[in-house]
């Protein structure tokens, strides 16, 4: 399967400032998408990455506190913006190879908002 | 009621013992089923996917799907300490879109 890596890893953060998330795969894929996973809480998505053309957000999440761009078929970011404690959460980023194929996470990102 | 239930646990089991993990789900809709695990700062990783009623065999662990019962079932055999992790259940329907149980936290003690 792919291999995804995620950067950074880790970060701790001010609160109203905002950082981005990289996702790089090493081969083209159909599907990204991104998740939050909170503790003690299941994954869940924040929307999927669309190549070339704007994110579709789930019910509960909006562009303008979670930009994401997909400017190819291996790359995309993930932005969480004027960040409160309350986003302080492990963000993960999953990719689809084939239609019809499972999905396969990264690492993540852990993120800590002071 | 939520989508996808699944027993928190935490469980903790002896090396060598078989374990049973659990979900239930309500969208009849759902048409695929997966198990990830996840180890601690790690992302989840697939361990079993099934389109299928039935039961669905790798090595020590078997994946099996009631979807009259809407019930989805992990097993591991001959449990080891590698395998203490968190057990994610995932339950898709269309877009490739993944509904996830909460995690059952297993531990297998030597």
């Amino acid at each position: 399967s792919a291999v995804i890596s995620q950067k950074p890893s880790r970060d701790i953060c001010q609160r109203g400032t905002s950082l981005t998330i990289q996702c790089q795969v090493d081969s083209q894929v159909t599907m990204m998408f991104w998740y939050r996973q909170q503790p003690g809480q299941s994954l869940t998505l924040i929307a999927t990455a669309n190549q070339g053309s704007e994110a579709t957000y789930e019910s509960g999440f909006v562009i303008d506190k979670f930009p994401i761009s997909r400017p190819n078929l291996t790359f995309s970011t993930l932005t969480v913006s004027n960040m409160s404690p309350e986003d302080s959460s492990i963000y993960l980023c999953s990719v689809v190879e084939d239609m019809q194929q499972p999905q396969h996470f990264g690492d993540g990102t852990r993120l800590s908002i002071l | 009621q939520k989508e996808v239930e699944q027993d928190p646990g935490p469980l903790s089991v002896p090396e060598g013992a078989i374990v049973s993990l659990n979900c239930t789900y309500s969208n009849s809709a759902f048409q695929y089923f997966m198990w990830y695990r996840q180890y601690s700062r790690k992302g989840p990783e697939l361990l079993m996917y099934t389109y299928s009623s039935g039961n669905k065999e790798d090595g020590r662990f078997t994946a099996q799907v009631d979807k009259s019962s809407k019930y989805i079932s992990l097993f591991i055999r001959d449990s080891q300490p590698s395998d203490s992790a968190t057990y994610l259940c995932a339950i898709g329907g269309g877009g490739n879109k993944l509904t996830f149980g909460t995690g059952t936290q297993l531990k297998v003690e030597l």
